[in-house]
């Protein structure tokens, strides 16, 4: 199975941060990476696919980017509502993996 | 809009057969522009692939997590407009929220097929305890 790592574990972060997360994959994935948020109590909510495209409905501010190997997750300027935490998943071979997920804490 | 949302009982015995169904309301569950997976978190730990059935990429087939292959099985009913989870001979490592979703094929700037998640349910938690 395809292993990810995500980096950092937790962040702590404030309104109108940049805020960088790292997913990387233990073999390439060419471009099959998702990005999901997730809220306590709630649903998993798409981002983006294809490591870069932005899912319909998805505030700009979001941005995916890399390929192989190494991918990031961009916020732009944090908001109120972004609070949550962050998975990446494999979509490049059975059976699909998920990252460890990145928590985004209010500093 | 398409909703998922999971039903099933929250206590299931060692042993025994954990049975879960992701209704799903605002659209068919015989669209050909969607197929339906399960994906499990237990609590501390991180999210695990169950399984997904009917994408057009592997000609309408079931995939399983090897993992959990030998003790799942993942069946849709058009007439209830739900799909539906089964997971034989549980035991406590079975403990988790368990989350249906829907998921979508696309074909990349090459003209690959690949897929995602582009929705899940909230969630339901299953408990194996005697």
């Amino acid at each position: 199975d395809i292993q990810l790592t995500q980096s950092p574990s937790f962040l702590s972060a404030s309104v109108g941060d940049r805020v960088t997360i790292t997913c990387r994959a233990s073999q390439g994935i060419s471009s099959y990476l998702a990005w999901y948020q997730q809220k306590p109590g709630k649903a998993p909510k798409l981002l983006i696919y294809a490591a870069s495209t932005l899912q319909s409905g998805v505030p700009p501010r979001f941005s995916g980017s890399g390929s192989g190997t190494d991918f990031t997750l961009t916020i732009s300027s944090l908001q109120p509502e972004d609070f949550a935490t962050y998975y990446c998943q494999q979509l490049n071979s059975y059976p699909p993996t998920f990252g460890p997920g990145t928590k985004v804490d209010i500093k | 809009q398409l909703q998922l949302q999971e039903s099933g009982p929250g206590l299931v015995k060692p042993s025994e057969t954990l049975s879960l169904t992701c209704t799903v309301s605002g659209g068919s569950i015989t669209s050909s522009s969607f197929y339906w997976g399960w994906i499990r978190q237990a609590p501390g730990k991180g999210l695990e692939w169950i399984g997904n059935s009917g994408s057009r990429y592997y000609s309408g087939s079931t995939y399983y997590n090897p993992s959990l292959k030998s003790r799942v099985t993942i069946s849709v009913d058009t007439s209830k407009n739900h799909f539906s989870l089964e997971l034989r001979s549980v035991t406590a490592a079975d403990t988790a929220v368990y989350h249906c979703a829907s998921a979508v094929d696309y074909y990349d700037s090459s003209g690959y097929p690949n897929w995602y998640f582009d929705l899940w349910g909230r969630g339901t938690l299953v408990t194996v305890s005697s």
